[in-house]
């Protein structure tokens, strides 16, 4: 497949502290990149997105990094609540080829109290 | 606006039968994607529709087909279904293109 995710890796923070959530991409001629959360029982949701001509783009407590040298990609999440417990997803999208759309493999987020 | 729905939310059936899923867009949403989310395989593009015709296509094998209506609803077809193909199948609509996508909740399909 495209997106393997055989061993989910996770990550445990504690409450009121930063994460930071990495994602290798695949494609270095990806034009798009997109960060999804998702909750059990739940549809993945937008978290933020950055165009491959950006390093760097923040949102509401959210910030995304782009490093298109080692074709890598970070969330950070500031002061993070018990509600960002969830699976953190990155995508990337090459308008190229037609808009091809690959997932990450994803990352669980644990956040203790 | 009304998220993305999709029906129904969890569906069994047996190996070699065939299954229909619907998706229903978020109203004004022309693309409709659909997604195949599996613990071992993460989550797979399977197609893209927009104006009721597939725009984009992933890598699986022609059991997975799809259409798009007149009103943008879209339907997911798996034919002679295999153990493998349990999983949660995602729905995803947008305005135009995929960078925009707003995804359904799911349904769980559980071939035995």
């Amino acid at each position: 497949g495209e997106s393997v995710g055989l061993h989910l890796p996770t990550l445990s923070v504690q409450e009121g502290d930063n994460s930071i959530i990495n994602c290798a991409y695949s494609n270095s001629a990806s034009d798009y990149f997109i960060w999804y959360k998702q909750e059990s029982g739940k549809g993945p949701q937008f978290i933020i997105d950055i165009r491959s001509n950006m390093d760097k783009r923040q949102g509401q407590r959210v910030t995304v990094l782009l490093n298109k040298t080692v074709k890598h990609l970070s969330l950070q999440i500031a002061a993070t609540q018990p509600g960002d417990s969830a699976v953190y997803f990155c995508a990337e999208i090459f308008k190229a080829a037609g808009n091809k759309l690959t997932f990450g493999g994803g990352t669980r987020v644990l956040v203790k109290p | 606006k009304a998220g993305v729905t999709q029906t129904p939310r969890y569906l069994i059936k047996t190996r070699g039968q065939q299954v229909t899923l619907s998706c229903s867009p978020i109203s004004g949403h022309r693309s409709v994607s659909w997604y195949q989310q599996t613990p071992g395989q993460g989550l797979q593009f399977l197609f893209e529709y927009f104006s009721e015709t597939q725009r984009n296509k992933g890598n699986f094998p022609g059991r997975f087909s799809g259409r798009q209506f007149s009103n943008s609803r879209s339907e997911m077809n798996v034919s002679t279904l295999e153990l493998g193909d349990s999983a949660l199948y995602l729905c995803a609509s947008s305005p135009s293109s995929l960078e925009t996508q707003y995804f359904g909740p799911g349904t769980r399909l559980l071939v035995l």
